[in-house]
């Protein structure tokens, strides 16, 4: 059964960081592409990061670049999102999500940012 | 980067029909924008419907179908059915990164 299990969120303060994961499981990991997305409460979804097979290729949002580093561990088949400078704004369920096209997603974690 | 257009919200009779539509600030959509479909029910993480344009996942119903109408990416559902009712993406590949349209709620009523 394939798994994508995000951990990692929770209450963070305005400026600053926390660091996402996501633990894959029944498919092979390494072959994909991987990504992360984030819904906001109520709102839509939005693509932030990707990053290729062997990690030598990511795209970010423009709204991430510079706070957010995707990076991933095939050894131990997860993925993460590094998320520094945080914003109210980026309060939302953050998503992992990857395979041949979009096939697998997480249940998401929330991360919440406010004073 | 592109904005991604999908209208708000649609309303379809059970059994009917009805298209939705994706667009991009940055001109018409084409095939090489590779479009996806997901639907979103609440509580519940998206799934790809349609992928590549149309292209269906194994789970995808065989009444929903992808094309490009117009210049604009487009999913139609035929015999609409009450388990229908959701929220339905559209994702563009911007030539490395993605965007995801605003979403359309679909109502089936």
């Amino acid at each position: 059964e394939v798994q994508l299990v995000e951990s990692g969120g929770g209450l963070v303060q305005p400026g600053g960081s926390l660091r996402l994961s996501c633990a894959a499981s029944g498919f092979t990991f390494s072959d994909y592409w991987m990504n992360w997305v984030r819904q906001a409460p109520g709102k839509g979804l939005e693509w932030l990061a990707n990053i290729k097979q062997d990690g030598s290729e990511k795209n970010y949002v423009d709204s991430v670049k510079g706070r957010f580093t995707i990076s991933r561990d095939n050894a131990k088949n997860s993925l993460y999102l590094q998320m520094n400078s945080l914003k109210v704004e980026d309060t939302a369920l953050y998503f992992c999500a990857g395979g041949s096209h979009f096939d697998y997603w997480g249940q998401g974690n929330l991360v919440t940012v406010s004073s | 980067q592109a904005v991604v257009t999908q209208e708000p919200s649609l309303t379809v009779s059970p059994g009917g029909t009805v298209t939705l539509t994706c667009d991009s600030s940055t001109g018409g959509v084409t095939s090489g924008h590779y479009p996806y479909w997901f639907q979103q029910k609440p509580g519940q993480a998206p799934r790809t419907l349609i992928y590549g344009t149309n292209n269906k996942q194994s789970w995808t119903p065989a009444r929903f179908s992808g094309s490009l109408l117009g210049g604009r990416a487009a999913l139609t559902l035929s015999g609409a059915q009450p388990e229908d009712e959701a929220e339905y993406y559209c994702l563009l590949s911007c030539g490395g990164p993605w965007v995801f349209g605003g979403g359309t709620k679909l109502t089936v009523l």
